[in-house]
């Protein structure tokens, strides 16, 4: 959407090695940022999300980052794996609407 | 336990005719979404129900979309008279409330294609 942009458009990366992906976001009531996660001809599912009172959540091999101040948040995905191949969309809410970038597509080397 | 499901799966349809597509959310979610997403884009919002109530529709790109959950359960998403720039994947999601910051859960959504 309009209120959050996401960088870069694509990734290559050799497997094993970390991914990054960051969004940044204009609508400084946002208060819930989710990571989907979007296979090819399948429906996006949640990888993991943070709420504004915390600056970082990890879970396994994700884990996301938040600075509210900066508005920007970013996904990280370590030891990547052929697996982890996908569109990956951040997005935000400050109510029950979410708002979506515009989408990473990754692609992990084997 | 089932997911969201959507029907049909894909759609084709002809310039000007009407199109109604179906979404069943998980069983009791009280709160359910649709969005658009175009080929290449993230998903963007389009309405949103809570129960049988509508309470945004902000997102409906004109007076040929309607969306209705008559009984707070199923959706129906109808476009009338389709254009071309109508051509895109629709997904549903449902919310198990309409307490914020809850996790909607997608489902695979109808690709419309109007030629």
């Amino acid at each position: 959407g309009e209120n959050v942009e996401q960088h870069p458009s694509t990734l290559s990366v050799q497997e094993g090695d970390s991914a990054v992906i960051k969004c940044t976001y204009s609508d400084s009531a946002s208060n819930y940022f989710p990571w989907y996660k979007q296979e090819l001809g399948k429906r996006p599912q949640l990888i993991i999300d943070i709420r504004s009172n915390v600056g970082e959540k990890k879970d396994q091999r994700i884990a996301v980052t938040l600075n509210k101040t900066a508005k920007h948040f970013s996904l990280h995905i370590t030891e990547t794996q052929p697996e982890d191949s996908a569109v990956y969309f951040c997005a935000n809410s400050d109510d029950y609407k979410l708002s979506f970038g515009a989408g990473t597509t990754v692609t992990v080397r084997a | 336990g089932a997911g969201v499901s959507q029907s049909p799966r894909y759609k084709v349809a002809k310039r000007g005719q009407d199109v109604a597509l179906r979404c069943d959310p998980i069983s009791g979610h009280v709160s359910l979404f649709w969005y658009q997403q175009a080929l290449g884009q993230g998903p963007e919002f389009l309405t949103y129900f809570q129960n049988e109530a509508q309470l945004d529709k902000s997102g409906l790109p004109s007076d040929r979309f309607f969306a209705e959950r008559p009984e707070g359960s199923v959706s129906t998403l109808k476009i009338q008279r389709t254009q071309q720039e109508d051509s895109a994947v629709y997904l549903c999601a449902s919310q198990s409330s309409s307490v914020l910051k809850e996790t909607q859960y997608f489902g695979p959504g109808t690709r419309l294609l109007v030629l």
